[in-house]
C-alpha cells in the first residue's frame, strides 16, 4: 500500500490565482515530518516546505503554506499568487522514526503545475 | 552550502551489462540515497545507507547493488541492464538529525540499448 498518495495527477491555473495540491498519507508513527519538493522542467528537486507532525500551526514559506489536518492525515500544499516559474511538478513525501535512525522518506506520485498567463 | 554530483549524467549500455553510477557530496551528511524516478510513478527507494560501508535496501533493491566506501560517495550497480528499467536515478542526501529534509543531486538518465 502506498505511504504517501497524490490524487491530482494534473492542475492547470491562472497566474495570480491560488492553488491547493492535495496529499494523504499513511503512517503508525506518532510522530513524523512531511515535506513538499519541486521538480522543474530541467529535473533539479528542491525542498520546499515542512511540517512537524507534533506542531499545530501551519507551515509557511514566502508564498507557499501547508494546509495540515492531522486526524485526517492531510497536508496541503497552497500556493497563493501564482506566477509562471511556478510551473513543476510538485512531491509530497513523509519521513518516519525520526528518533529510530530509521531514514527512508516515501515519496507520492507527483502533481504537474501549469500556470496559464 | 554543499552539492551533490551525479557522474554520469547519460549513462547508455547494453542489455544484460553492468553499470554503474557514482554520486559524490560534499554536505558532510551521514545518510545517502539512491532513488529512481519512471514518468509518473514518483520516486523509489533502491538503497540507503546510514554511514560509511553501511547498506540499507529499499523497495526497489532487487537488480542492483550499492557501495559506500566512504562518508562522501555512494555508487549504485545496475547488475545487468534491461530496457524496462531506462529511467532517471536521483542520489540524494540528509543530515542524521530528525526533521532534515534531502537535498538531491540533478539525477542520472539510464538507456539501455
Amino acid at each position: 500500500a502506498q505511504k504517501v498518495t497524490q490524487t491530482q495527477t494534473s492542475i492547470s491555473v491562472v497566474e495570480k490565482t491560488t492553488v491547493t495540491m492535495d496529499c494523504v498519507y499513511e503512517t503508525r508513527d506518532s510522530s513524523y515530518f512531511l515535506f513538499w519538493y519541486k521538480q522543474t522542467a530541467s529535473g533539479e528537486i528542491v525542498f520546499l516546505i515542512r511540517q512537524d507532525s507534533y506542531k499545530k500551526e501551519n507551515a509557511t514559506v514566502g508564498h507557499y503554506s501547508l494546509n495540515f489536518q492531522k486526524p485526517k492525515s492531510s497536508i496541503g500544499l497552497i500556493i497563493t499568487a501564482t506566477q509562471i516559474e511556478d510551473s513543476a511538478v510538485y512531491f509530497c513525501a513523509m519521513r518516519e522514526g525520526p528518533y529510530t535512525g530509521y531514514q527512508n522518506f516515501y515519496f507520492g506520485k507527483g502533481t504537474s503545475l501549469t500556470v496559464i498567463p | 552550502g554543499g552539492i551533490i554530483t551525479q557522474t554520469p549524467k547519460f549513462l547508455i549500455g547494453q542489455e544484460g551489462q553492468k553499470l554503474t553510477l557514482k554520486c559524490q557530496q560534499n554536505f558532510n551528511h551521514d545518510t545517502m540515497y539512491w532513488y529512481r524516478q519512471d514518468s509518473g510513478k514518483g520516486l523509489r527507494l533502491i538503497y540507503y545507507s546510514i554511514t560509511e560501508n553501511d547498506l540499507q535496501k529499499g523497495d526497489l533493491s532487487e537488480g542492483y547493488d550499492a557501495s559506500r566506501e566512504k562518508k562522501s560517495s555512494f555508487s549504485l550497480t545496475v547488475t545487468s541492464a534491461q530496457k524496462n528499467e531506462m529511467a532517471v536515478f536521483l542520489c540524494a542526501s540528509s543530515p542524521t538529525n530528525s526533521g532534515n529534509t534531502l537535498y538531491f543531486g540533478e539525477g542520472s538518465r539510464l538507456i539501455v540499448v
